[in-house]
């Protein structure tokens, strides 16, 4: 079974400052990882996505996020927030038996104040 | 182009209403999805379409009835709904059920049952 647990519901952090969303999976096989941006009213936008290339990833904004096999985390990385970074992020798994489906953690509301 | 769209935007209707839910791409992708979502929770998925032929149904109420009429045309087709199913529906495509492409994202149809 496949599982993504994201730690911490809400994060908020200053204009300019780190951003760290935390995503740790569980999987029984080579996962593949992904993080989408939901903007209030909108659907899921891809930001990146982590297939068994290289172990860093680069995404779009700006964001990046490193795969970690020993420690079975995928955190999402900025280094300096922007307004527009706001939005809901979740974390999503998929690989093995389980075909095309993702398992989606349940969410994390950035907050950027200025 | 990575665009998937979805008409209407928006939705009201009555619990003794008809109404249907339109979704298209054009990257020919040959797996589509209908996700449900609530407010700040992740997409639930609920139905799998693989060429044209339904692959899964998450245990839908058949007040829910997917279609497909061709591989770039999604719909749902809505009948005696419930408060409950006042909800976020989430269009999303893919290159392959069998594999776990990324999944593109349309803008999603708010809909309020009344």
């Amino acid at each position: 079974a496949q599982s993504v647990t994201q730690l911490g519901s809400h994060v908020s952090v200053s204009e300019g400052a780190l951003v760290l969303l935390r995503c740790n999976y569980s999987s029984s096989v080579p996962p593949y990882l992904f993080w989408y941006v939901q903007y209030p009213n909108q659907g899921l936008q891809l930001l990146l996505k982590y297939t068994s290339a290289a172990t860093l990833v680069k995404g779009i904004n700006g964001f990046e996020a490193e795969f970690k096999k020993s420690e079975t985390s995928f955190h999402l990385t900025k280094p300096s927030a922007h307004m527009s970074d706001a939005a809901e992020y979740f974390c999503a798994v998929g690989g093995g038996s389980t075909l095309g489906r993702l398992y989606f953690g349940r969410g994390t509301q950035l907050t950027v104040w200025p | 182009d990575t665009e998937v769209t979805q008409t209407p935007k928006h939705l009201v209707m009555g619990m003794t209403n008809k109404k249907s839910l339109k979704c298209e791409q054009h990257m020919g992708h040959r797996a589509m999805y209908w996700y449900k979502q609530k407010a700040k929770k992740p997409p639930e998925l609920m139905f799998v379409y693989s060429y044209e032929k339904l692959s899964i149904n998450e245990s839908v109420p058949s007040r829910f009835s997917p279609e497909c009429p061709n591989s770039s045309l999604l719909n749902l087709h809505l009948h005696a709904l419930q408060p409950e199913d006042s909800a976020l529906y989430l269009c999303a495509s893919s290159l392959s059920w069998t594999s776990p492409d990324t999944q593109y994202f349309g803008p999603g149809t708010r809909l309020t049952v009344l």
